[in-house]
């Protein structure tokens, strides 16, 4: 069985200081994988996704990058955080590009102050 | 303006009673429905998805599908308190990988 692992559960940073978020999932080769981004109250945006090791496509920019570097991971990640990135996020693996269901990890709750 | 709009943004319904929750989207290009649920703190988890005009039942739930106006709902009956949660409805274009998620109606069943 797939299993998908978020870290960390939580977090609370400061304005201006970085930030490294990671998603690992075990059991599946060759997932396709998300990153996406929930403000309290808000709707799910897809930030980035990636088909396979090494390319990362970016779908909205929000000061953030994202990078591949092994077949079971994603990591999310940027420099310097501003109070627009506090929020839920959370990564996803899905089967293949289209018309498959997405399976969402935990979550990691990102509090900037 | 938002691609996925849901409809409505709240709703409450009592225990045992049917829920009815809408969405459609601005798209032309979608070809896939899907419906998540999200409970409170939690990651969002698929309850159905829908790719062909008409109906598909899975207990209590049911959804429907009209391609031409890119309408979709999803019917709740018997609702139980365990469903109360926020409900998202994603289109999505078959030639992508890009999901487009609706702000959600959050739904709460009173006991």
């Amino acid at each position: 069985a797939q299993t998908i692992h978020q870290w960390p559960v939580a977090e609370i940073k400061a304005v201006g200081s970085p930030l490294s978020l990671g998603c690992t999932i075990k059991g599946k080769s060759s997932p396709n994988l998300y990153w996406y981004w929930q403000a309290t109250g808000g709707t799910l945006q897809q930030l980035f996704y990636s088909i396979t090791v090494g390319q990362v496509e970016s779908v909205v920019q929000l000061n953030l990058s994202a990078s591949r570097p092994k077949d079971d991971q994603f990591i999310l990640s940027t420099e310097k955080l501003l109070l627009s990135h506090s929020g839920f996020y959370l990564c996803a693996w899905s089967r293949d590009g289209g018309n498959e269901r997405l399976f969402f990890g935990h979550g990691t709750k990102l509090s900037v102050l | 303006q938002q691609k996925v709009q849901q409809s409505p943004e709240s709703l409450i319904v009592p225990e045992g009673g049917m829920a009815s929750l809408n969405c459609t989207s601005s798209d032309r290009n979608v070809d896939y429905f899907w419906w998540y649920r999200q409970h409170s703190g939690k990651s969002p988890k698929m309850l159905m998805s829908i790719f062909s005009n008409g109906e598909k039942e899975e207990g209590r739930f049911t959804v429907h599908l009209n391609k031409a106006s890119l309408h979709t709902s999803l019917h709740i009956r018997d609702s139980q308190p365990s469903d109360s949660a926020l409900y998202l409805c994603a289109a999505e274009e078959g030639s992508n990988a890009k999901l487009t998620f609706g702000k959600g109606t959050k739904l709460s069943v009173k006991s």
